[in-house]
């Protein structure tokens, strides 16, 4: 049992280089996320999505954009990377539509922006 | 509105011993509270969640957690600690809808 997956693990790019990290889930989730998780700050809402072709902004979107064309996948694009986007990026998803759902994350992508 | 606030960002503990990780919530809504952990470079776990049922919540690995409304905490506290328990360890709330707020991060040290 697959869950969430995530691709790369890992990543270094260049200022102003763009890239699409890879998120799927083989849970049938309707509602899929995107974080960040920066050192002692928690992690950080990016976007989110609650079902094929519904995306909405999260806590910080600034940067970034995302996709939903199927339930299984919710890529997230950074167009110009800076170096403010150096973290450790995690997609999760969830089912139903209760506050009472816990989400399951996938492992991470580590990405440094240089 | 709601927000988490774990009270200890380190917790050393030698294995053997009881482990407490404190948090303190707020939220406007009857939140359902959760606990994960996350091992190094590996996505974060859910250990046990509190959805306004019995206020003592079980979660593996020997972990429990106690809602008090009273003093708005959720701490979690395993009686024996293990090796493979350092980790790190994360309070979150959830109030309407699916929007979650997580805390800081608790880094839990074992000691041989």
């Amino acid at each position: 049992n697959a869950g969430v997956t995530q691709t790369p693990k890992f990543r270094i790019l260049k200022i102003g280089q763009s890239m699409t990290l890879q998120c799927t889930q083989d849970m049938n989730h309707n509602y899929m996320y995107w974080y960040r998780q920066d050192p002692g700050m928690g992690l950080k809402l990016i976007y989110y999505s609650v079902g094929a072709g519904i995306t909405d902004k999260g806590e910080v979107p600034n940067g970034y954009n995302v996709s939903r064309s199927t339930t299984e996948d919710f890529p997230l694009r950074l167009e110009l990377a800076a170096p403010s986007q150096t973290s450790v990026y995690f997609c999760a998803s969830s089912s139903g539509t209760g506050s009472n759902q816990p989400q399951h994350f996938g492992d991470g992508t580590r990405l440094s922006i240089l | 509105a709601q927000s988490v606030t774990q009270l200890d960002s380190h917790v050393s503990v030698s294995e053997g011993t009881p482990v407490l990780l404190r948090c303190n919530y707020s939220s406007s809504y009857s939140p359902s509270l959760f606990w994960y952990v996350q091992h190094p470079n590996k996505g974060l776990q859910l250990l046990l969640k509190y959805t306004s049922a019995a206020t003592l919540v079980k979660g593996i690995n020997g972990f429990e957690a106690e809602f008090k409304k009273s003093e708005t905490s959720f701490h979690l506290t395993k009686p024996s600690a293990h090796m493979s328990d350092a980790a790190e360890y994360f309070c979150v709330v959830s109030g309407m809808g699916y929007k979650l707020s997580f805390g800081a991060g608790t880094t839990v040290t074992v000691r041989a």
